[in-house]
């Protein structure tokens, strides 16, 4: 049992160019989520998802694609990478729709737009 | 619109009780009360979670007055190791969508 799985750990883009950050949990879990963390700063929500098919915006999806076409995987997609973009990704997973579930984060995708 | 109110930062010493207040007025019927702990250049991780009155467990206490607006995350002890930052997390308001966002958190610092 992995739990959440995040790749790559690290990535440095230039800008312009586009990538896909990968999530996959094997908990069976329909509830996911992608998070950012500017240095020093909290987790902003980016998209997330109640399940597959199902995807919705959180605080700050400009910039950002999501896709859910499975349970299991949840990958984010950057499309126009800008140096606003460099900050550290957290995919995470729940099994329910209430926060009597909690969630499970993966270990983060650490991202440079340069 | 804020869910959460954390204090930013908090000091305390080896072998004492921290307690962190987090304020949510907002806070939904259905809605628990989960803390997130996060150490650097990690994702956070659960500690515990409760719907009213106290909840224990091995690393914490949680306690949540009747009219559920406000919660304590009590630390009994805390060494060096507890120096991290610290979330809590209630549901989307007003209702239950699965849209969960942090607040700022509490950067804990444990001193020797």
């Amino acid at each position: 049992n992995a739990g959440v799985t995040q790749t790559p750990k690290f990535r440095i883009l230039k800008i312009g160019q586009s990538m896909t950050l990968q999530c996959t949990q094997d908990m069976n879990h329909n509830y996911m989520y992608w998070y950012r963390q500017d240095p020093g700063m909290g987790l902003k929500l980016i998209y997330y998802s109640v399940g597959a098919g199902i995807t919705d915006k959180g605080e700050v999806p400009n910039g950002y694609n999501v896709s859910r076409s499975t349970t299991e995987d949840f990958p984010l997609r950057l499309e126009l990478a800008a140096p606003s973009q460099t900050s550290v990704y957290f995919c995470a997973s729940s099994f329910q729709t209430k926060t009597d579930s909690p969630l499970h984060f993966g270990n983060g995708t650490r991202l440079t737009v340069t | 619109l804020a869910k959460t109110t954390q204090p930013i930062s908090m000091d305390s010493y080896e072998g004492q009780e921290v307690n962190i207040t987090c304020s949510h007025n907002n806070i939904a019927t259905n809605d628990y009360i989960t803390w997130y702990q996060q150490f650097p250049s990690q994702g956070p991780r659960f500690i515990i979670q409760g719907y009213k009155t106290k909840v224990t467990n091995e690393v914490a206490s949680l306690f949540i007055p009747a009219d559920r607006k406000s919660s304590t995350l009590s630390l009994p002890r805390v060494s060096l190791s507890d120096t991290a930052v610290y979330y809590c997390l209630v549901g989307d308001v007003p209702s239950n969508t699965g849209k969960l966002i942090f607040g700022q958190g509490t950067t804990l610092q444990v001193k020797p």
